[in-house]
């Protein structure tokens, strides 16, 4: 059974600090990994995929690494706007295929 | 373009009552899915659908939840009985292909009195 697990589940940060989330994957044969970022009330929102160990994605602030266990959600010099719930996901030949299996999620808030 | 949509935003029922809830995706997307997120979770999987097919509903807890997409576009998931427990939001996702990133809707939240 895949399972993922996110660290830590809170994080404050004061606008400018850079900080890195956490995400720690087993499944049988990765197909991807994903990034979402999601605000209260709204649906998940795509951010990045990664296929292989060694790959990396920025956009803006954000940059996302991929190892063969984990991946990390590199934020650099936040901005309030940047506070969110940051969710991984992997995906894996596991029944089917196509499901992602997600973690529970890092709850990031950036404050002035 | 437009986004995934998903109707209604809120629902409301009474315990043992039957639920309908919508969902659109993106125009050209083959692959549609359904999630249920609780709170302070991540969404969990209930069923995914290539084209009109459902082609894994490994994820849907019991036989009260069915969903069907019988054009192919958009798709209906059906709760019988509604329990207190079916409480969550539901969010829809679709994709290009099956391998291709999901893309989201803003859910129905569900509540069950």
């Amino acid at each position: 059974e895949d399972q993922v697990t996110q660290s830590p589940e809170a994080l404050r940060l004061q606008e400018g600090e850079s900080s890195s989330l956490n995400c720690s994957y087993t499944v049988s044969g990765l197909r991807g990994l994903f990034w979402y970022r999601q605000d209260p009330g709204k649906g998940p929102e795509f951010l990045f995929t990664l296929y292989s160990a060694g790959e990396e994605k920025e956009k803006e602030r954000l940059k996302a690494t991929l190892t063969k266990k984990e991946s990390f959600l590199h934020i650099t010099a936040p901005k309030p706007e940047d506070s969110a719930t940051y969710l991984c996901a992997v995906q894996s030949p596991t029944g089917g295929g196509n499901k992602l299996t997600f973690g529970t999620g890092t709850q990031l808030k950036v404050e002035l | 373009g437009a986004g995934v949509s998903q109707t209604p935003s809120n629902k409301v029922t009474e315990k043992g009552k039957y639920v309908e809830l919508r969902c659109d995706p993106i125009s050209g997307h083959t692959a549609l899915y359904w999630y249920r997120q609780s709170l302070g979770q991540g969404p969990e999987f209930l069923i995914y659908f290539q084209g009109t097919g459902a082609a894994d509903d490994s994820g849907l807890p019991n036989d009260r939840f069915f969903a069907v997409r019988p054009e192919g576009s958009v798709s209906t998931l059906k709760i019988q009985r509604t329990e207190r427990g079916d409480s969550a939001v539901y969010l829809c996702a679709s994709s290009l292909g099956p391998s291709n990133e999901q893309f989201f809707g803003p859910g129905t939240r569900l509540t069950v009195l």
